[in-house]
């Protein structure tokens, strides 16, 4: 089983649509969690942390479940400029110097 | 931006050779990472770096080593490329400096072919 499992996509969903994406972790003892974002053929960029409560940053919002070792991040009015691939991160199991990276979902914005 | 740049960015190979990638910041950031990424993997830490001849193993460090004389270059070596060493490697720094919590800031990458 990978430590960090994501729905590889694509989703391909309108603009103003609302999608969401699920991410797995193996550990329980992960205490960080993160989604990045990756244009193609460019490098990943810290999107938004994840925290226990749940939190957001304008129209994302990331949901961190422990008790099922599932994290999630939603988009809601989806702009064309959202078309990228989002990343789901964990800090490293033994080691909080490294983070853990999931294959991550592609999303593609249509007009 | 964060300062860091890779070079060179793209490189082409045969089977065998020695290669050598470069990351360079100019942040004075303590720790360095190498990834790499290859589609259904995702990002895979190679090897990182905790200060100056500080080094340690990642994941997938087999035919790879690394260097740091300088707080400023992490280099990266394949020895003896192979094919399935063609990938598109990644240098990052920790966004704090220190131990990362969370936001790597990443170089734009080397695409690497192994012929």
């Amino acid at each position: 089983r990978k430590e960090v499992e994501q729905d590889p996509g694509p989703f391909n969903v309108p603009e103003g649509a609302t999608v969401a994406f699920n991410c797995t972790y193996s550990n329980s003892a992960s205490q960080s969690f993160f989604w990045y974002r990756q244009d193609c053929r460019k490098e990943p960029k810290l999107l938004m942390s994840v925290y226990s409560s749940g939190n957001e940053d304008g129209r994302f919002t990331a949901q961190l479940n422990r008790a099922s070792q599932y994290i999630s991040l939603l988009i809601r009015d989806s702009k064309l400029s959202d078309s990228a691939t989002y990343l789901c991160v964990v800090n490293g199991f033994y080691n909080t110097d490294k983070l853990i990276f999931g294959t991550g979902t592609r999303l593609q914005v249509f007009p | 931006d964060a300062g860091i740049t890779q070079s060179p960015r793209h490189k082409v190979t045969e089977t065998g050779t020695p290669v050598t990638l470069r990351c360079h910041q100019t942040e004075n950031h303590r720790y360095m990472y190498w990834y790499r990424q290859d589609p259904g993997h995702g990002l895979r830490l190679i090897h990182y770096s905790y200060g100056v001849k500080d080094t340690d193993k990642g994941e997938v460090s087999d035919g790879y080593s690394v260097s740091r004389s300088k707080t400023e270059d992490f280099l990266l070596t394949l020895e003896s490329a192979t094919s399935s060493q063609t990938s598109v490697y990644f240098c990052a720094i920790s966004g704090t400096g220190g131990r990362v919590t969370g936001e790597l800031f990443f170089g734009e990458g080397s695409r690497l072919t192994v012929l």
